[in-house]
């Protein structure tokens, strides 16, 4: 089955630039949803389709998508955009939908 | 607003066969897609199943396939997960969540319930 792997954790200071990586086989060729999830809350979707953001999803998030790497990029980064952040893709040839483990975000 | 609210969870003992509900509100449910996905205590996010539109396809985690079962009925915009055989790697927060026509994200998310599976 198809697999999406993204690192642990990622730290960066108020103001500064996150990258969220996320590695699956030729994932390039694949549309990759990203999501955010709080403490004690559900997720959030934050940027479908490799790079489009939601409506009330600030633009300080977007996303890229090419080879075997999709990544997230949460610009000028806010205090409140610590949180746990999952890449995801549908499987067609299984019929699954993939998570990655997801990766924790802490604003130093 | 969308809602999506689940229930059905609880403490329940190995083996046990519950049923989960999400009821929806807000969106045409009927044209949505549904999914159930869950997350075990302090972990990552699994899909666990998918149900078309209108029910006619269903799709499972290869963790589930065989044990538990997907429905949905629109005339009451409410959708189920059927758990047989539950076993104590089943604990888990159980989200229901919507998927817009044949998309393949995940747009609405209920708040989850918790499924504890413990003698």
């Amino acid at each position: 089955s198809y697999v999406l792997t993204q690192p642990p954790s990622v730290s960066v200071a108020p103001g500064q630039t996150a990258s969220i990586s996320c590695g699956g086989s030729n994932i390039g060729s694949r549309s990759v949803h990203w999501y955010q999830q709080k403490p004690g809350q559900a997720p959030v979707l934050v940027v479908y389709e490799d790079s489009d953001r939601p409506s009330g999803i600030p633009e300080r998030f977007s996303g890229s998508n090419s080879g075997n790497t999709a990544t997230l990029t949460i610009n000028r980064v806010e205090a409140g955009d610590e949180a746990d952040y999952y890449c995801q893709v549908s499987d067609g040839s299984s019929d699954h939908w993939v998570f990655g483990g997801g990766t924790k975000l802490t604003v130093l | 607003q969308v809602q999506l609210v689940e229930s059905g969870g609880g403490v329940v003992q190995p083996g046990r066969s519950p049923r989960l509900s999400c009821v929806a509100s807000g969106f045409t449910v009927s044209r949505h897609a549904m999914h159930w996905v869950r997350q075990a205590p302090g972990k990552g996010l699994e899909w666990v199943a998918y149900v078309s539109y209108d029910g006619s396809k269903t799709y499972y985690a290869d963790s589930v396939k065989g044990r538990f079962t997907i429905s949905r009925d629109n005339s009451r915009n409410t959708l189920y997960l059927q758990m047989n055989s539950l076993r104590a790697d089943d604990t888990a927060v159980y989200y229901c969540s919507a998927a817009a026509g044949f998309s393949s994200k995940f747009d609405y998310w209920g708040q989850g319930t918790l499924v504890t599976v413990s003698s």
